[in-house]
């Protein structure tokens, strides 16, 4: 089966500091990548998406990701962290043997003034 | 707003209660979705339904019924439920699950806090 991994159960960041959320996929073929992001007391909203082309994927709210194939990974990044980041945020791999999607089980990201 | 909304938004009920979640979806999709989602854990795909027709069911306990009378509207009837039950159940809904073999993004409702005592 398809899944992600998402390492980190915390991320804090200074504002105005980069910041990374790591994610890495173990899939057979080509991976479907996506983030999916969780304002406190909302559901989840699409930030993007790797389906082929370029590596460099750029996405919602000024976040971009690099997907690695060499690596199996799929960062999320945002050049300069803002305080109203602050949420959790969720990878996850289309599965290809149902077409359902299969999160990771989310990094919360804290961004501090 | 993403145009999926959800009710009720918090939930208190005993383990013989019997309550329904009830999820509604403005977009014009004809796929809806049941998750749940725990702290730390995974997202849990719970059910699937495509134009209506049911097209997954992940393991789930039967004491968790889906209904989905039209491709609008998705319920989800509790009875009997136990206290690890206790989570934020989620809906979403995308366009097709056919079209876009799960590529297409999904849209997902505020969720409803469920606890159960």
């Amino acid at each position: 089966a398809q899944s992600v991994a998402q390492p980190e159960d915390q991320v804090n960041v200074a504002e105005g500091n980069p910041l990374t959320v790591k994610c890495t996929y173990s899939v057979s073929g080509n991976p479907y990548l996506f983030w999916y992001v969780q304002y406190p007391n909302r559901g989840l909203q699409f930030l993007l998406k790797y389906i082929t082309g370029d590596n460099l994927v750029k996405g919602s709210y000024g976040f971009e990701a690099e997907f690695n194939k060499s690596q199996t990974s799929f960062h999320l990044k945002k050049p300069s962290a803002l305080v109203s980041d602050s949420a959790l945020y969720f990878c996850a791999v289309r599965d290809k043997e149902n077409n359902r999607l299969a999160f990771g089980k989310g990094n919360q990201v804290v961004v501090i003034p | 707003e993403t145009g999926v909304t959800q009710t009720p938004r918090h939930l208190v009920m005993g383990m013989t209660n019997k309550k329904s979640l009830k999820c509604e979806q403005h977009l014009g999709h004809n796929a809806m979705y049941w998750y749940k989602q725990s702290a730390k854990k995974p997202l849990e795909l719970m059910f699937v339904y495509n134009f209506k027709e049911q097209t997954e069911n992940n393991s789930v306990p039967s004491r968790f019924s889906p209904e989905c009378p039209n491709s609008s509207h998705l319920f989800l009837h509790l009875h009997t439920l136990q206290p690890e039950d206790s989570a934020l159940y989620l809906c979403a809904s995308s366009q097709d699950l056919a079209l876009a073999g799960g590529l297409e993004t999904q849209y997902f409702g505020p969720g409803t806090r469920l606890l159960v005592l």
